[in-house]
């Protein structure tokens, strides 16, 4: 079964750094593309970036350029979001999820089921 | 950036229905747009990409259509199963992928 399983939530403090991560299983994970998407509470879904871990090749969408860092290690099949400084509007559940073709960006059809993120003093 | 205004941004019907959501490109993206389903608390859904193709596994009333700037969703007979929000997703422009503000269909 083709699927991406994403770490627990976590309850951190501002300032506070974090990576949180997204295994796949069951397809070639150096093969393709895998992004992440931002839920914030009540809110629609923003597309924050993607890294292709064949090659660590990684774009970032202009907004969240900067802010975080995507990674991802291919020895293990697993994919990384990261922060190195949260702050309250960080809060939001983060969703990974794998595009559709074979080395190709198009749609996401494989999702994580989502970590929850939540930043406060 | 390429904006997506999606329409309605909710909308109620009965069992049976036909439902239509609209997304609207700021400019032409060819036929590079999604549409997703999320139903409350869960991960998002791919049910048609490339505009009108339907993902594996989706029911056929599910249905997308449009190219260039104007795209169209349709339930052709609405299911309470099919309770959710539907997204819009464009793919026109890496990294500037955007998606619509969402779509919320409750039943009447």
């Amino acid at each position: 079964e083709v699927q991406l399983v994403q770490s627990g939530a976590e309850v951190k403090k501002p300032g506070e750094s974090l990576k949180i991560s997204c295994k796949g299983s069951g397809y070639s994970f150096t093969s393709y593309w895998i992004g992440w998407v931002r839920q914030m509470p009540g809110k629609g879904l923003e597309w924050m970036g993607i890294i292709y871990p064949g090659d660590s090749d990684t774009r970032y969408s202009p907004s969240f350029q900067g802010q975080v860092t995507i990674s991802a290690d291919k020895s293990i099949s697993t994919a990384y979001l990261q922060w190195s400084s949260l702050k309250a509007s960080d809060t939001a559940m983060y969703y990974c999820a794998r595009q559709r073709a074979v080395a190709a960006v198009d749609a996401f059809d494989i999702w994580g089921q989502g970590t929850m993120v939540t930043v406060s003093s | 950036d390429i904006q997506m205004t999606q329409s309605p941004s909710s909308l109620s019907a009965s069992v049976g229905d036909r439902v239509t959501i609209t997304c609207q490109a700021s400019q032409d993206i060819s036929n590079y747009l999604n549409w997703y389903q999320q139903k409350p608390g869960k991960a998002p859904k791919l049910l048609i990409y490339d505009a009108s193709n339907l993902e594996t596994g989706v029911p056929s009333r599910f249905s997308g259509s449009g190219s260039g700037t104007d795209f169209t969703f349709t339930i052709s007979s609405l299911q309470p199963e099919d309770i959710a929000t539907y997204y819009c997703q464009q793919y026109d422009n890496l990294p500037s992928w955007t998606f619509g503000q969402g779509t919320k269909v409750e039943i009447k």
